[in-house]
């Protein structure tokens, strides 16, 4: 079975430093990585996705993502955080083939003005 | 926006009422999924459907029922609502699976189950 990780139960921040938000993973084979954001009473939108090739992924909005397999980790990265990316973020793993996605708990990003 | 419509939005009902969901899509995307989301928990996946009239379970299927008649409605129903089941309920869609198709979500319907 696969599952996610996510450490940390809320991210502070001030505006334009660096964001991380941080991704751990299990999964048997090779896995296929997501990371999504959810807005207040809103669904989750896609932000980015790793499925084979280089490690740094780039997505939507200035996010990217750095896939480490020696970690099994999946962090999520922001240059210089916005007060507009305060929300909701969740990371999910699917297990190659098995077409189902495992979410985990999310974190909660507050960036301060 | 990805075309999808949940409703209703929210719902207040007591125990051991029937409740029914809908999610309605407009992009003639084949593969549609219920989740729920409760906190500390993430997003957990219901049930989900590969067709019309084809489902299957997912991890927290338990006390949930699906229908899928038709290509753009996904109803989910919860036969006899439990206080356990008060939750925000997300439909999600794709085009196929594997990772190329990522999932689109609609905004989610909030229950409340007394």
């Amino acid at each position: 079975a696969q599952s996610v990780a996510q450490p940390e139960d809320q991210v502070n921040v001030a505006e334009g430093n660096p964001l991380t938000v941080k991704c751990t993973y299990s999964v048997s084979g090779n896995p296929y990585l997501f990371w999504y954001v959810q807005y207040p009473n809103r669904g989750l939108q896609f932000l980015l996705k790793y499925i084979t090739g280089d490690n740094l992924v780039k997505g939507s909005y200035g996010f990217e993502a750095e896939f480490n397999k020696s970690q099994t980790s999946f962090h999520l990265k922001k240059p210089s955080a916005l007060v507009s990316d305060s929300a909701l973020y969740f990371c999910a793993v699917e297990a190659w083939g098995n077409n189902r996605l495992a979410f985990g708990k999310g974190n909660q990003v507050v960036v301060i003005p | 926006d990805a075309g999808i419509t949940q409703s209703p939005r929210h719902k207040v009902t007591e125990t051991g009422t029937p409740v029914t969901l809908r999610c309605h899509q407009t992009e003639n995307h084949r593969y549609m999924y219920w989740y729920r989301q409760d906190p500390g928990h993430g997003l957990r996946l219901i049930h989900y459907s590969y067709g019309v009239k084809d489902t299957d379970k997912g991890e927290v299927s338990d006390g949930y029922s699906v229908s899928r008649s038709k290509t753009e409605d996904f109803l989910l129903t919860l036969e006899s609502a439990t206080s356990s089941q008060t939750s925000v309920y997300f439909c999600a869609i794709s085009e196929s699976v594997g990772p190329n198709q990522p999932q689109h979500f609609g905004d989610g319907t909030r229950l409340s189950i007394l």
